[in-house]
């Protein structure tokens, strides 16, 4: 049973310091997005990619986050330096990029808590 | 721009009980809509969803139809079970393909 993964799965640092988030897409995925989860948001999506290539980063703030490819089979999510209001849970999904009937799938998604 | 609107939770049923998840977007042109479930402590899975109006998506006992007429895209199930306690997310894909949209999630809470 194919499944995204993510790593860490939860992570607890002080302000000021590096995050690095890292997610596993599902062999043959060719699109990647990341989300963030928060309360009092909801589910924002901060990047997207199709090839390794991104398409839409808007929703990431530039400043202090960057989204990357580095091969087919590892995306990063990296925050420098962190703020507690970064805190959340941040979601990878992957998709077959299939077009308007793509279904995304989810990985457990990693909860980050900066203090 | 595009949006999806979904009723607030927390919504409690008893057992067996009907559900239905209001559902509304706006959106430019003929998006894609979909109904997720996140389960405590995991990431969304996809439940069902539609690519064009009047399609009905429909998976273990839910049910949405896409009315392009009322733009909406109501999640309903006949008889709720405890195993679907749950929040449920409505989300919208632009006809482009590279909007996503989703909506602030309905908390549902099925007791025996």
């Amino acid at each position: 049973d194919a499944r995204v993964t993510q790593t860490p799965r939860h992570k607890v640092t002080e302000m000021g310091q590096e995050v690095t988030m890292r997610c596993q897409p599902i062999l043959g995925h060719n699109t990647v997005f990341w989300y963030r989860q928060t309360m009092m948001q909801g589910l924002e999506l901060l990047a997207y990619f199709r090839n390794r290539a991104p398409l839409d980063d808007s929703g990431m703030p530039k400043d202090r986050f960057s989204a990357e490819m580095p091969d087919a089979t590892l995306a990063t999510l990296k925050i420098q330096p962190s703020e507690p209001r970064d805190s959340a849970v941040y979601f990878c999904a992957s998709g077959s990029g299939q077009g308007m009937a793509d279904t995304q799938y989810f990985g457990p998604g990693t909860r980050l808590t900066v203090l | 721009g595009d949006s999806v609107t979904q009723m607030e939770g927390p919504v409690t049923l008893s057992e067996e009980a009907f559900l239905t998840i209001n559902c509304t977007y706006t959106a430019t042109g003929y998006p894609s809509l979909f109904w997720y479930v996140q389960y405590p402590g995991e990431g969304l899975q996809l439940l069902l969803k539609a690519t064009k109006a009047d399609d009905k998506g429909s998976n273990k006992g839910f049910e949405a139809t896409y009315r392009k007429e009322t733009t909406s895209f109501h999640l309903e199930k006949g008889s709720v079970q405890v195993s679907d306690s749950a929040v449920y997310f409505c989300a919208l894909r632009g006809y482009t393909g590279n909007q996503f949209y989703f909506g602030t999630g309905t908390s549902l809470t099925v007791i025996p």
